[in-house]
C-alpha cells in the first residue's frame, strides 16, 4: 500500500541544522509532487514546502524561505528537507505528504501523509 | 498570502447531530479547497478536494460545498469516530495555506 515514512528528527540547538528524509513506497514516486507540512505543539497545520514531481520547481512558505531546502531523489524514492538556521519556533512535528494528482506543475492538495517526525529546537 | 479562517474554533455536538463547519478565504479561491480530519497524535486525513469531491473511502456522511470565498464541510449524522479536528486548505495559490482548525468535541 502507499506509505510515507519520515526520519531524521531530533533535538538541535538554535542556529543548528537537521536533514529530514521521507521514504516513499507503493506508488510511482517520480510521478508525484511532494510536500512537507509541520505542526507546532498544540497548534494547527502549516504548509512548509513543495517539490514538483521532477524536481524542477520548489516552493516555500515565507517563514522558512532562505533557511530550508526541499529536494528529492527519484532513484531512491525519497524526499528531503534540509533545515538550517533553526529557531525555537521551528519546533514541530514535520509530516511529509504526497500530492493528490500526478504530474501537476503546482502544489495542490495532499492525499497521503506520513506519521511525522519531531523536530525540537532548544538550548 | 491567502488567509483561511475557520469557524467555529470549537464545536460541541452529540452522536447523530448534523454538523457544519465554515471556512472563509481572504480572496476568491474558486473551488480550490480541501478538507482534512486529524485525530490527536495522528497524521491528517484527506476528506474532500476541489471543494466538494469526496476522497475515495471517505464515508458519504461527509460533504463539502461552496466556491469563491465561503465554504462548508457538513457531517450529516455525527458518528463516534468523527470527533476530531478539521482543517480547510486552499490551493488557489501555490503558496498553500490552512485554516486554523475546528475541533469537534463531545457535548
Amino acid at each position: 500500500q502507499v506509505q510515507l515514512v519520515e526520519s531524521g528528527g531530533g533535538v538541535v540547538q538554535p542556529g543548528g541544522s537537521l536533514r529530514l528524509s521521507c521514504a516513499a513506497s507503493g506508488f510511482t514516486f517520480s510521478g508525484y509532487g511532494m510536500h512537507w507540512v509541520r505542526q507546532a505543539p498544540g497548534k494547527g497545520l502549516e504548509w512548509v514546502a513543495f517539490i514538483r514531481y521532477d524536481g524542477s520547481s520548489k516552493y516555500y512558505a515565507d517563514s522558512v524561505k532562505g533557511r530550508f531546502t526541499i529536494s528529492r531523489d527519484n532513484s531512491k524514492n525519497t524526499v528531503y528537507l534540509q533545515m538550517n538556521s533553526l529557531r525555537p519556533e521551528d519546533t514541530a512535528v514535520c509530516f511529509c505528504a504526497k500530492e493528490g494528482l500526478a504530474h501537476r506543475a503546482l502544489s495542490e492538495y495532499m492525499d497521503v501523509w506520513g506519521k511525522g517526525t519531531t523536530v525540537t529546537v532548544s538550548s | 498570502d491567502i488567509q483561511m479562517t475557520q469557524s467555529p474554533s470549537t464545536l460541541s455536538a452529540s452522536v447523530g447531530d448534523r454538523v457544519t463547519i465554515i471556512c472563509r478565504a481572504s480572496q476568491s479561491i474558486s473551488s480550490w479547497l480541501a478538507w482534512y480530519q486529524q485525530k490527536p497524535g495522528k497524521a491528517p486525513k484527506l476528506l474532500i478536494y476541489k471543494a466538494s469531491s469526496l476522497e475515495s473511502g471517505v464515508p458519504s456522511r461527509f460533504s463539502g460545498s461552496g466556491s469563491g470565498t465561503e465554504f462548508t464541510l457538513t457531517i450529516s449524522s455525527l458518528q463516534p469516530d468523527d470527533f476530531a479536528t478539521y482543517y480547510c486548505q486552499q490551493y488557489n495559490s501555490y503558496l498553500l495555506t490552512f485554516g486554523g482548525g475546528t475541533k469537534v468535541e463531545v457535548k
